[in-house]
């Protein structure tokens, strides 16, 4: 699976647009983007995957270049319980179940009010 | 959604003892779980693939004689530590990959060995 690169830690300001970045530029073809996030002590949760159209759910927005070399999660209107470590990763998808997901360093979130 | 019970949440054991984790996935069929570990400030780190019915497979420099894995079943995964010392202190979680693509994990269990 292709590497990720994300910065170690990010600030936002409460109820403004928390846009995460991350590098994957030596991503194949066939792997999509995965975005988790993990609260102090919690185990990782789901936020959003695409491949490379741009995504979007009740938790967030999935941007994609369109060379698909970095992509950006935009939580809208970040609230103090968004303070995480946010996790980017890339890995083939659909019919390769089983396959195991490696984590990176990721962005650790800092919401302040 | 798919739901991963995982089970002690935390737990202290002294230097010397077994102690075992398990993980349950509720409402679906988990035929690949997976166990990590994660150090305080660092990343999770993978430790182990399980297969139901067969054996583990282990990361590069995880020993498999002390973390043992049993995938008895599609909805159950255990991780046995066997003769935990301090250094074994960590955060372990486990994760299950779903048919529809993505993984569930569980909520972790902290390990403290006094």
């Amino acid at each position: 699976d292709a590497k990720t690169t994300q910065p170690p830690s990010m600030d936002c300001a409460e109820g403004r647009a928390a846009n995460l970045p991350c590098n994957h530029s030596t991503i194949s073809g066939n792997e999509y983007v995965y975005w988790y996030r993990q609260i102090h002590s919690q185990g990782p949760q789901y936020i959003i995957h695409g491949l490379k159209n741009n995504e979007t759910n009740e938790m967030a927005s999935l941007i994609i270049t369109e060379d698909r070399k970095s992509s950006t999660l935009i939580l809208p209107h970040a609230t103090l319980r968004d303070t995480a470590v946010y996790y980017c990763i890339v890995r083939v998808a659909g019919g390769n179940q089983g396959g195991k997901l490696i984590f990176g360093q990721g962005t650790e979130l800092s919401v302040k009010p | 959604g798919a739901v991963v019970s995982q089970h002690p949440s935390r737990v202290i054991c002294k230097s010397g003892t077994s102690v075992k984790i398990e993980c349950r996935s509720l409402d679906f069929q988990a035929t690949t779980m997976f166990w990590y570990r994660q150090f305080p400030k660092q990343s999770l780190m993978l430790m182990a693939t399980s297969n139901e019915g067969s054996k583990a497979t282990y990361e590069q420099g995880v020993e498999k004689d002390k973390f043992l894995i049993n995938h008895a079943s599609l909805t159950l995964s255990t991780l046995t530590v066997t003769s935990a010392h301090p250094e074994d202190s960590s955060f372990y979680i486990c994760s299950a990959s779903l048919l529809m693509g993505g993984y569930t994990f569980g909520s972790g269990t902290r390990l403290t060995v006094v």
